[in-house]
């Protein structure tokens, strides 16, 4: 059955400093794309980033990276140089080609940047 | 600028109410979602629509429906809400199969 994992509930990071969350994802299908969502405190879904299964690099916009490792069933976001505005929800997401191409979300992650 | 539209950001509504959550996008898109989103449990698809007139189930559809007559409106329905149905409602919408999500502002409901 399909799935996404986020094990981590909470994060601390650094202003400045790199962080990484993690993201696990189970899957049959051959063919899906895995994205990242940002939640700020108002509320609204913000789409970060995605990355295809057939995808051979990793996905990147800006501060944002995605790690794709295929064989393991990982897409961990990276955020280079957090900044205070980066504090929030962060969702993983997995749509399937299979299923009627629904996307489901994992816990998500809620980062807090410290000054 | 590109918009998804749910009709109410705060409701409170007593057990037993019939519910409808309103959702209006702007940019033709063929597939639009209802999920709910809980503290610690993410964001679970209630249904989805790829089309007028078409639905699918999501994950949890239970104690739910929806409708849509019209491309650019999807209603999420509570025929007899229950407190259990205490939420975030957040209404999606996607061109096609592939790509981004574009959400709503969300409906926070309260169910006494």
């Amino acid at each position: 059955a399909q799935k996404i994992t986020q094990t981590q509930p909470g994060m601390f990071v650094q202003e400045k400093e790199a962080v990484t969350l993690d993201c696990t994802y189970d899957t049959s299908d051959p063919s899906y794309g895995l994205f990242w969502y940002k939640q700020p405190s108002s509320g609204e879904m913000i789409f970060l980033i995605y990355q295809g299964s057939y995808d051979q690099q990793n996905a990147t916009e800006g501060r944002y990276s995605l790690n794709f490792q295929k064989a393991r069933k990982s897409a961990n976001l990276v955020i280079s140089a957090s900044q205070l505005g980066d504090s929030a929800m962060y969702f993983c997401a997995m749509r399937e080609a299979g299923g009627g191409f629904k996307t489901i979300f994992g816990a998500g992650t809620r980062l807090f940047v410290k000054a | 600028d590109v918009k998804v539209t749910q009709s109410s950001r705060y409701l409170v509504k007593r057990t037993g109410e019939k519910v409808f959550l309103e959702c209006v996008q702007d940019m033709d898109h063929e597939n639009m979602f209802w999920y709910r989103q809980d503290p610690g449990l993410g964001l679970r698809l209630i249904y989805f629509s790829y089309d007028v007139k078409m639905k699918e189930k999501g994950d949890i559809p239970e104690g739910y429906s929806v409708s849509r007559e019209k491309k650019e409106r999807f209603s999420l329905i509570l025929e007899s809400a229950s407190t259990n149905q205490t939420s975030m409602y957040l209404c999606a919408s996607r061109r096609g199969q592939a790509g981004e999500l574009f959400f709503g502002e969300g409906s926070r409901l309260t169910v006494l």
